[in-house]
């Protein structure tokens, strides 16, 4: 089965500039995860979706960052504006939902943002 | 508050030798604990998970055990290679299926 895309691969930005990011989730996979990934660090859940609803965002500075999944497939996740801070690896993943005990999320490639 | 802990957070070992890295989690709810692995410039890929109904789970040169009371779990490879060099995560599942990621451990093997 095809994996999970992401796209673009790499982004440099300047501080105070806006990107967004694409994200297509294996094919019925109802959830859907976006991670923060800083350099040496473990990813950090940003937001997740079930199907086209927010399931937990607590952690996705609203001020800047913003996220949605239309339809319940793509997502995008955008940063608007951009700090330094913001520099990092940005993983989407997607998971069955749990049917029959199946946890498993899987990872996309990431997009590399480097905010100068 | 959810949170993982990961030690140690580098591990240098000779080729053959095994390698251990363990983890604590703080929520009691937590029901599944998967092990990542991450090359440079990749991905995290799942390598081996467990979840709370058993004790232990073996795969090939890879095992990982779960002390629910003590709230730790730990990845075990055995005969390390080489291959084996990148950095592994540990997380866990909370109530609503998000994973609370370890900050990962650095194994390097050396030949």
């Amino acid at each position: 089965e095809a994996g999970v895309a992401q796209s673009p691969r790499y982004k440099i930005i300047e501080k105070r500039q806006s990107v967004a990011f694409w994200c297509n989730p294996i094919s019925g996979h109802a959830t859907l995860y976006w991670y923060q990934q800083i350099l040496g660090q473990g990813p950090k859940l940003l937001i997740q979706f079930q199907n086209n609803g927010v399931v937990d965002d607590s952690q996705l500075p609203k001020d800047r960052f913003s996220a949605e999944r239309l339809k319940g497939v793509d997502s995008t996740l955008k940063i608007q504006p951009a700090k330094l801070e913001d520099s990092a690896v940005y993983l989407c993943a997607s998971s069955p939902l749990g049917l029959a005990g199946d946890y498993e999320q899987y990872f996309g490639p990431g997009t590399r943002l480097t905010v100068t | 508050g959810e949170n993982v802990e990961q030690h140690p957070s580098t591990l240098s070992v000779q080729e053959g030798d095994s390698a251990v890295i363990k983890c604590t989690y703080s929520d009691s709810a937590s029901n599944y604990f998967p092990w990542y692995k991450q090359e440079l410039g990749k991905r995290p890929q799942l390598i081996i998970d467990i979840r709370s109904n058993v004790g232990e789970k073996k795969d090939q040169r890879i095992a990982v055990t779960l002390n629910k009371t003590a709230k730790h779990f730990s990845l075990h490879i055995t005969e390390t290679q080489p291959e084996d060099s990148a950095v592994y995560f540990c997380a866990a599942k909370v109530s609503t299926d998000k994973l609370i990621f370890g900050t990962g451990t650095r194994l390097q093997v050396f030949p």
